[in-house]
């Protein structure tokens, strides 16, 4: 158990549909991120936050966007949903904002689109 | 995105041999490394990790080496055992003057099967 809480472990919706995903970081660690991983493009980052505010910014689509709340959890808010977005959702934390360190990853949502 | 390639997508060893996972990354302002293990089901878990300015790390039954002439990184484990089949990543993260966060890029992942 790495610490790092995620819900929901599965969710199946439709295309069109908004969902969000929520995770929670371990204790003290102050940087959330997020990655996605399918069959054909593997583990992609998506977007960081420390300490509610964005740090870095990967491959993710403008349909997508996360925030963190005081408390540190963290939601990431998927919209018109396409069939090409059902995928692993990983959720990661750690303590450093800049400068790397280990993360810690959650156990992941599986979003499935019909 | 980055390249982060991995030279083998599966490998195969015997319990007990030891295993050697290749990882080939392009970017030249990568100054952190990361190996991270995945179980079929669960997220990825950190191994090891090695910063630009070293060229060997050792663990527990692991060791990584990067060669930074070659942008090349491995993953050697020693003795490998059944609980150590699982899907093999590194990961880059690149440091570029603009960046105020961590930009991690993953290889794709070898799947590594430990033969009983």
């Amino acid at each position: 158990d790495s610490g790092v809480t995620q819900t929901p472990k599965h969710l199946i919706t439709a295309t069109g549909q908004r969902v969000t995903l929520r995770c929670s970081p371990r204790s003290g660690d102050l940087s959330v991120y997020w990655y996605q991983q399918s069959l054909d493009q593997g583990l992609q980052f998506l977007i960081q936050y420390y300490n509610g505010e964005e740090r870095a910014k990967g491959n993710i689509l403008e349909r997508f966007s996360a925030q963190q709340f005081p408390d540190l959890h963290s939601e990431l808010n998927l919209s018109s949903l396409e069939l090409g977005d059902s995928a692993l959702y990983f959720c990661a934390s750690s303590v450093a904002g800049l400068g790397a360190g280990e993360q810690f990853f959650g156990p992941g949502t599986r979003l499935t689109v019909l | 995105g980055e390249s982060v390639g991995l030279h083998l997508p599966t490998l195969s060893v015997q319990e007990g041999d030891n295993s050697i996972i290749n990882c080939a990354y392009s970017n030249s302002a990568s100054d952190y490394f990361i190996w991270y293990k995945q179980e079929s089901g669960k997220g990825p878990q950190f191994i090891i990790d090695i910063r630009s300015n070293m060229d060997k790390r050792q663990g527990q039954r692991v060791t990584v080496l990067l060669n930074k002439t070659v942008k090349h990184l491995s993953l050697q484990i020693a003795a490998t055992q059944p609980g150590d089949s699982a899907v093999y990543f590194c990961a880059e993260n690149i440091r570029l003057p603009s960046h105020t966060g961590n930009q991690f890029y993953f290889g794709t992942g070898t799947s590594l099967t430990v033969i009983p």
